[in-house]
């Protein structure tokens, strides 16, 4: 069965911080792997998408990376900020069709002065 | 700056009414979802469209259904609503091309 697990669930941390959130799956044929970042009450803006090919991509302060043979990828948050505080949601595009979007439940971060 | 508007932010209904919920974009963007997010259960598709007048069952269609008569616009109905239809309701488009969702700003929906 294709699923997405994100881990934690939930992270609090101090403002100026590194953080790294954590997205397995199982979704096969892979097609690639985006990182959505939603603002409370907003909808989810997509900040980095990897393909098979690609281990690492930076956003400013966010790098992704992607495992395909252990099909993980991670998020990591460098020096992180107030305005980082969001949910992040890891969703894997793939499946027979190839089209398919299998989506993340999601890490809460919160981000504390 | 591309743009998905979701007609309401916020709405409350009564058990029974029926309840549209309409999205537009315009990025000529040919496909467009429906999705509702709940606490813990994250994101779930209801329908999505390819082109116009089409339509296809996302995984949780029961209870709704969706109308495409334009490109740009694509209505959720909620026949008659029900308490466990209280959600938030997020409406995306993407290019076949590139996957990339283009999400609404959501509508929280609270059926009383």
């Amino acid at each position: 069965k294709n699923q997405v697990e994100q881990s934690p669930q939930s992270l609090i941390i101090l403002e100026g911080k590194n953080c790294t959130l954590q997205c397995n799956y199982t979704v096969s044929p892979f097609s690639n792997l985006r990182w959505y970042k939603q603002d409370t009450g907003r909808g989810p803006v997509s900040l980095t998408i990897m393909t098979f090919s690609e281990n690492t991509k930076s956003n400013g302060r966010y790098t992704a990376t992607l495992d395909a043979d252990t099909k993980q990828s991670s998020l990591h948050i460098t020096a992180s900020q107030l305005s980082d505080s969001a949910s992040y949601i890891c969703v894997v595009s793939g499946g027979q069709a190839g089209t398919a979007l299998i989506f993340g439940k999601g890490t809460t971060l919160s981000v504390s002065s | 700056d591309v743009k998905v508007t979701q007609s309401s932010r916020y709405l409350v209904k009564r058990t029974g009414e029926k309840v549209f919920l309409e999205c537009v974009q315009d990025m000529d963007h040919e496909n467009m979802f429906w999705y509702r997010q709940d606490p813990g259960l994250g994101l779930r598709l209801i329908y999505f469209s390819y082109d116009v007048k089409m339509k296809e069952k996302g995984d949780i269609p029961e209870g709704y259904s969706v109308s495409r008569e334009k490109k740009e616009r694509f209505s959720l109905i909620l026949e008659s609503a029900s308490t466990n239809q209280t959600s938030m309701y997020l409406c995306a488009s993407s290019r076949p091309s590139t996957g990339e969702l283009f999400f609404g700003e959501g509508s929280r929906l609270t059926v009383l």
